[in-house]
């Protein structure tokens, strides 16, 4: 079945290192993710998006990674900050139709350490 | 410009009730998504409306129905609560003209059944 889910569930770093987030999918016809970042309170907010015809995509210190052959995902951020602590999620969006919707994983918690 | 808004933020309901929640998209979208998320999990599809029709639904039972008006915002009623509908309902709003865009969500009603 469709499912897209996370190695770690939580993550814990150092205030200015760089963290690692990872995700592994499973349904080989995605050709569209996305990572989101969630707030305690509030919903998911975009943070960078990559297509399958893409092996990695770079944001504002965010870099997004796509291994098709493993079907993994990851998400780098660099200078983590005490802002960053957050739970991410990767989605994946699957087709139906004319409308589309997205595949969640689980989620990782990132903690920064101050 | 606002973004996606949902009420109410918070809700208590009891076993049986029935309960609607309300969602207004981002200024220009015009296809509404509903997602459950229950604690530490990621968001779950719940459907996909545009041009006031339920466009695809995800494995959620009858109980769980909505509405799309000419505005474009959205209602999600669910029916015969249970303990387990318990959970933060996201709505998130896109736009059908542009293929694989961003999907914006609103900050979620936490629902509790008692």
């Amino acid at each position: 079945g469709e499912s897209v889910g996370l190695h770690l569930p939580t993550l814990s770093v150092q205030e200015g290192d760089n963290s690692i987030i990872n995700c592994a999918y499973s349904n080989s016809a995605s050709d569209y993710f996305i990572w989101y970042k969630q707030e305690s309170g509030k919903g998911p907010q975009f943070i960078i998006d990559i297509r399958s015809n893409m092996d990695k995509r770079q944001g504002q210190r965010v870099t997004v990674l796509l291994n098709k052959t493993v079907k993994h995902l990851s998400l780098q951020i660099a200078a983590t900050q005490p802002g960053d602590s957050a739970v991410y999620f990767c989605a994946e969006i699957v087709y139906g139709g004319a409308t589309n919707k997205l595949i969640f994983g689980t989620g990782t918690l990132l903690a920064v350490q101050p | 410009d606002a973004g996606v808004t949902q009420s109410p933020t918070h809700l208590i309901k009891t076993r049986g009730q029935q309960v609607t929640l309300r969602c207004s998209p981002k200024s220009g979208h015009d296809t509404v998504s509903w997602y459950q998320q229950a604690l530490g999990q990621g968001p779950q599809f719940i459907f996909q409306y545009y041009e006031e029709e339920e466009r695809q639904r995800g494995n959620f039972p009858d109980r769980f129905s909505g509405h799309q008006f000419p505005n474009y915002s959205s209602e999600l009623n669910v029916n015969a609560l249970l303990l387990g509908d318990s959970a933060l309902y996201l709505c998130a709003s896109s736009s059908r003209i542009r293929e694989n865009t961003e999907a914006f969500f609103g900050q979620g009603t936490r629902l509790t059944v008692v």
